[in-house]
């Protein structure tokens, strides 16, 4: 088993909708980092959450370190949301990250 | 400023060849971090240098991989008799200090063994 889970593997979305992006994690993960990979290559760093919430602008991030699962989501979904969603966890070494396979996201108009 | 750079951004090798892929960090940046990402996979971890130190080289896969960073700037991955195996984007990523868990990633070089 996979110590980052993500699903869905792909998802398509009408502009405008509300998109969620789940991430399960193993023992032993402290923090939860989510990155968004576009095609090309280029990957940016969205947040890093060790508990609760936080949010910039469209994008919102939660953990629930009982469960052990955190969630992304995007509202008012637009068409430049499209790109590969990535959830990666962290052993507390800050840069030792375990990957998930990422989520496919695309938006239409 | 300057982001992260990488070079060549594709590189086609043919098996057995030796390949060099170079990674330019954010001026300053301490840590830097190489990552192998197969086609359809979330990256894998490779390699972690802080300053000129390589302090983790657990996930090179076999020691045809080698990485160096001489100066603590400038960092380049060496894969040496290249299999096919070795096809993937190669990402590097650095970061201000070991502290920041803000990594700033390159485009990846895409390698591509024939």
């Amino acid at each position: 088993k996979n110590e980052v889970e993500q699903s869905p593997q792909n998802l398509t979305a009408q502009e405008g909708e509300f998109i969620t992006i789940n991430c399960s994690y193993s023992v032993g993960i402290s923090a939860l980092h989510w990155l968004q990979q576009h095609p090309g290559g280029g990957i940016v760093s969205l947040f890093m959450l060790s508990s609760g919430k936080k949010k910039h602008g469209r994008l919102i991030a939660t953990i629930n370190i009982q469960e052990k699962h955190s969630s992304l989501h995007i509202t008012a979904s637009h068409p430049r949301d499209s790109a590969v969603y990535i959830c990666a966890g962290d052993r507390g070494s800050n840069y030792k990250l375990t990957f998930g396979k990422g989520t496919l996201l695309t938006v239409n108009p | 400023g300057a982001g992260v750079s990488q070079s060549p951004r594709y590189k086609v090798a043919k098996r057995g060849q030796d390949v060099a892929l170079r990674c330019d960090p954010i001026s300053g940046h301490v840590s830097l971090f190489w990552y192998q990402q197969a086609l359809g996979q979330g990256p894998e971890f490779l390699t972690y240098f802080q300053n000129e130190a390589q302090l983790d080289k657990s996930g090179l896969p076999s020691d045809r991989f080698f990485a160096e960073r001489p100066e603590g700037s400038v960092s380049t991955l060496k894969i040496q008799r290249t299999q096919q195996e070795d096809s993937a984007v190669y990402l590097c990523a650095s970061s201000s200090s070991w502290l920041s868990y803000e990594q700033y990633f390159g485009p990846g070089t895409r390698l591509t063994v024939t």
